[in-house]
């Protein structure tokens, strides 16, 4: 069966830092992998998608950027951190046009 | 683009039956999503509606009309677990099939 690992849980960063949160799926090979982001009450936004190593799409103008390394592996990162970067980050892979399965997601509070 | 517009709150009771609508624009259809979220926690997968009609599955149904680009999840025998957000989403074509997300109803069963 497949799994996504997301980490870490939880992540409190000052402004200003650099940003780095890992996702790996097992069990399945080239899926396809999103980075969305949901601030405090508001819907998930797509951040980045791949549809093959070393391939990334960027969804929205931002100081974050999405590197995929290996097949399975999925990488958000931030040189400098905002303010406004706070929210849930979720990793999440499917085959096209399937149900996308989501890792348990990041927390990030800037500080 | 797309539009995916759903209530934003519903209240409902216990043991009740709760309709959750989802309209939606799109340029080309590859099915409908609905997930649950509960607070803190990732999207859980629902269902999927593909073809016109009702697809069953235990408690939860979700029905679709293309024609009418309309949705909705039925709940039935609600239980206090239930209250989460529920998530109404569409894939993105050229977004590697990336779900766009409606804001999420965020339903609160009452006793």
């Amino acid at each position: 069966s497949q799994t996504i690992h997301q980490w870490p849980a939880t992540l409190v960063q000052p402004v200003g830092s650099p940003l780095s949160l890992e996702c790996t799926v097992e069990g399945t090979s080239n899926p396809n992998l999103y980075w969305y982001r949901q601030a405090a009450g508001r819907g998930l936004q797509l951040l980045f998608y791949s549809v093959g190593i070393g391939q990334i799409s960027s969804e929205v103008p931002q100081n974050l950027s999405a590197s995929r390394p290996q097949d399975r592996q999925f990488i958000l990162s931030s040189k400098k951190l905002l303010l406004s970067d706070s929210g849930f980050y979720l990793c999440a892979w499917s085959r096209a046009g399937a149900e996308a399965f989501f890792g348990q997601g990041t927390r990030l509070t800037v500080v | 683009g797309q539009n995916i517009d759903q209530p934003t709150e519903m209240t409902a009771t216990e043991g009740a039956i709760v309709q959750i609508n989802c309209t939606y624009q799109t340029s080309g259809f590859n099915g409908l999503f609905w997930y649950q979220q509960h607070a803190g926690e990732a999207p859980t997968f629902l269902s999927y509606n593909v073809l016109d009609g009702l697809e069953e599955k235990g408690r939860f149904s979700s029905f679709l009309s293309r024609s009418k680009g309309y949705s909705y999840l039925l709940l039935k025998e609600l239980q206090m677990k239930d209250s989460a957000s529920y998530l109404c989403a569409v894939p993105t074509l050229d977004s590697g099939y990336a779900l766009n997300f409606g804001k999420g109803t965020s339903l609160l069963v009452t006793p």
